[in-house]
């Protein structure tokens, strides 16, 4: 068991590129969350996948983010024509039912977008 | 914003004293967890609590939790070093919807 990871760590883009990164959880886990983390403030929810079903998007989240799980394993996240206020960590965790601590979250690493 | 607020929002102590941050939310909870954030790594659980709860232990943690006003505590007894970190609250819906909503933080500096 290696932890979530998060491919890439970090990335540069100009304003208006596309952008996708990819979270890889926990094997066993089924429960997917994606956050959005801006300097000096907590982890703010963008979207949860059970196994490949996405079952819960935030109002904040506009229509230049897509996320996906398919096959409920690896998940991705794109962001179209980036914007500079989109510069931030973007943080991936997982979490399983079955281990008993059913609510608690592993995070990854990150993936830090600069967006110049 | 959505964000639970926490104080406070930086806290700097000597090595061995003991660490106290607060957190309020808005919702309804099943429970409420802490994590930490150590300075360029990702977030870890530390304890959760859940809402018919009042309080629990772990280690050199202890966590409160008051339904009535919304709040919770985080006391870490005997603070380290290594103890410094950013402290995040996070509130878990009840079944129904996902959306955990963390707090704004508290810096912790612990000095040797």
């Amino acid at each position: 068991d290696t932890g979530v990871s998060q491919d890439p760590r970090h990335k540069i883009t100009k304003r208006g590129q596309n952008v996708t990164f990819r979270c890889d959880p926990i094997s066993e886990h089924n429960r997917l969350y994606w956050y959005r983390q801006t300097l000096g403030q907590g982890p703010e929810f963008l979207t949860y996948f059970q196994n490949e079903a996405q079952l819960e998007k935030s109002r904040l989240l506009s229509d230049r983010f897509s996320a996906e799980r398919p096959k409920g394993s690896f998940s991705t996240l794109e962001i179209q024509r980036t914007e500079q206020g989109d510069s931030a960590m973007y943080l991936c965790a997982s979490s399983n039912p079955g281990q008993g601590s059913t609510y608690e979250q592993y995070f990854g690493p990150g993936t830090r977008l600069t967006v110049t | 914003s959505q964000q639970g607020e926490e104080d406070p929002q930086a806290l700097s102590i000597q090595e061995g004293e003991n660490a106290t941050m607060n957190c309020s939310y808005k919702t309804s909870i099943n429970n409420l967890q802490w994590y930490r954030q150590n300075s360029g790594r990702g977030l870890v659980h530390l304890i959760l609590i859940r809402s018919n709860e009042r309080e629990k232990h772990s280690g050199r943690l202890r966590v409160t939790l008051d339904t009535s006003k919304k709040s919770s505590s985080l006391l870490i007894t005997a603070s380290r070093a290594a103890d410094t970190a950013s402290y995040f609250c996070a509130t878990v819906p009840p079944p129904g919807t996902y959306k955990y909503i963390f707090g704004t933080g508290t810096r912790l500096k612990v000095l040797a």
